[in-house]
């Protein structure tokens, strides 16, 4: 497997253009998670989906953000307007939940892309 | 909400050295899991951790969750320069898939 795919890998733009990041996930990934990374707030956590379907997107900063997941295989981050405070690493990850035999407990590790590096000047 | 501090924020140490990385949630957690970023690099999925107390070894690493689930250590014996980057840990509180990641500690071998 090629592992979580992102592109494109470097984005440069200017203030007020938009943005959009793309994400392939692991085939027969269940849960999908797109990340931000900066210095100053470390790794944060904008949304995640299951099975296609946004379960939780209280990390994304404001409005002009916005993911969708129209597929199993791809999911989209989009910034409109992007400001420079937007300009971070963006990594999309997956992983599957499944059980271990004979136990309750769920394991789900997650598989990070390479990343999106965005520039907004 | 939920946080995650680590402690300490970087370290230096000279190969061979041992090393130890805490981590500290303001809740308690469901489950734990360590990731390591090389410089440049991406998050990379170490372990996770379930059970209360639970103790967990990957040669040189040695993983622990807290009785209480609140926190967790990573100890690394012996270290090499091949272990320098960041190492993470990420909580993930009951009833969500969401993971809360720390604040990550940076790790320097000096050769």
């Amino acid at each position: 497997d090629a592992g979580v795919i992102q592109s494109p890998r470097h984005e440069v733009t200017e203030m007020g253009q938009e943005v959009t990041l793309r994400c392939k996930p692991i085939s027969g990934h269940d849960y999908l998670f797109w990340y931000r990374q900066t210095m100053m707030r470390g790794l944060e956590l904008l949304i995640y989906f299951n099975n296609n379907v946004p379960i939780d997107d209280s990390g994304m900063p404001e409005d002009r953000f916005s993911a969708k997941m129209p597929n199993a295989s791809f999911s989209t981050l989009k910034i409109q307007p992007s400001e420079p405070r937007d300009s971070a690493v963006y990594f999309c990850a997956s992983s599957l939940v499944y059980r271990v035999s004979g136990t309750s407990r769920n394991y789900n590790e997650q598989f990070f892309g390479p990343g999106t590096r965005l520039t907004v000047l | 909400g939920q946080q995650v501090m680590q402690i300490p924020q970087y370290q230096h140490v000279q190969e061979g050295e041992d090393f130890t990385t805490y981590c500290n949630s303001s809740t308690t957690l469901s489950n734990i899991q360590w990731y390591k970023q090389r410089p440049g690099g991406h998050p990379v999925f170490l372990i996770q951790l379930v059970k209360s107390g639970e103790v967990k070894k990957q040669k040189r690493l040695t993983f622990q969750f807290g009785e209480a689930k609140k926190n967790s250590s990573l100890h690394i014996t012996a270290t090499q320069t091949t272990d320098v980057g960041t190492y993470f840990c990420a909580g993930r509180a009951s009833g969500t898939y969401k993971y809360i990641f720390g604040t990550g500690t940076r790790l320097k071998v000096l050769a």
